[in-house]
């Protein structure tokens, strides 16, 4: 089956340093969505990119899909202990009931 | 900002025992979903519900898994029979038509013992 990895599992940063998760699918990806979860929350919902080779930013937050659509990055620049969280990518597979598949997760750390 | 609500935050049950998680996604939705997550691991898609039927389950939701909207506002997931495993975080979602992204209720915590 699909299988979503992310890399690094874990990362802990200086504060002010930049942060960068990569997903990795084994198959191509429908749409890819990024979702943060908290320490001890539920998972938000944060974008979704469409488009291969589509880049979004959200102030500090700069989320690119490949080429191939088999892969996508989420980097923070200048991370501030409010980053702190797991970040997960999604396959959203627009094809099904709007069926989304989570990747493994990169749990940020920062350090003030 | 509407809300997935989900109660309760707490269960603690006795391997066995029947639990039913109870879930009131946003008015407007039409998409429903459960997913669980073990302690520390990602998120792990459950079920699918769309009109009034599931569209979709994993390997995950075998027999002693079922789910209910049995009125107009209520999303239900019921475990049959409880096991030591199925002790997660389980998460309710919902989604409207043209999607944009899931909502996420709290969670409940299930605790099998």
């Amino acid at each position: 089956g699909q299988q979503v990895m992310q890399i690094p599992q874990y990362q802990h940063v200086q504060e002010g340093e930049d942060f960068t998760t990569y997903c990795n699918s084994s198959t191509t990806l429908s749409n890819i969505q990024w979702y943060k979860q908290r320490p001890g929350g539920h998972p938000v919902f944060l974008i979704q990119l469409v488009k291969s080779g589509e880049v979004k930013k959200q102030k500090r937050l700069t989320f690119q899909f490949g080429e191939a659509k088999k892969n996508s990055s989420l980097h923070i620049t200048a991370t501030q202990t409010t980053d702190v969280g797991t970040y997960f990518c999604a396959d959203f597979n627009s094809g099904g009931y709007q069926k989304v598949t989570f990747g493994t997760g990169t749990k940020l750390q920062v350090i003030p | 900002e509407p809300e997935v609500t989900q109660t309760p935050s707490h269960q603690v049950t006795q391997m066995g025992q029947e639990v039913i998680l109870r879930c009131v996604p946003i008015s407007n939705h039409l998409y429903f979903y459960w997913y669980r997550q073990i302690l520390g691991q990602k998120v792990e898609f459950l079920v699918s519900f769309y009109n009034n039927e599931i569209s979709e389950k994993s390997e995950i939701f075998d027999d002693q898994f079922s789910v209910e909207r049995p009125d107009g506002s209520n999303f239900t997931l019921k475990i049959r029979s409880t096991k030591l495993e199925d002790s997660a975080m389980y998460f309710c979602a919902s989604s409207e038509r043209g999607f944009r992204g899931y909502t996420f209720g709290s969670g409940t915590r299930l605790t099998v013992v």
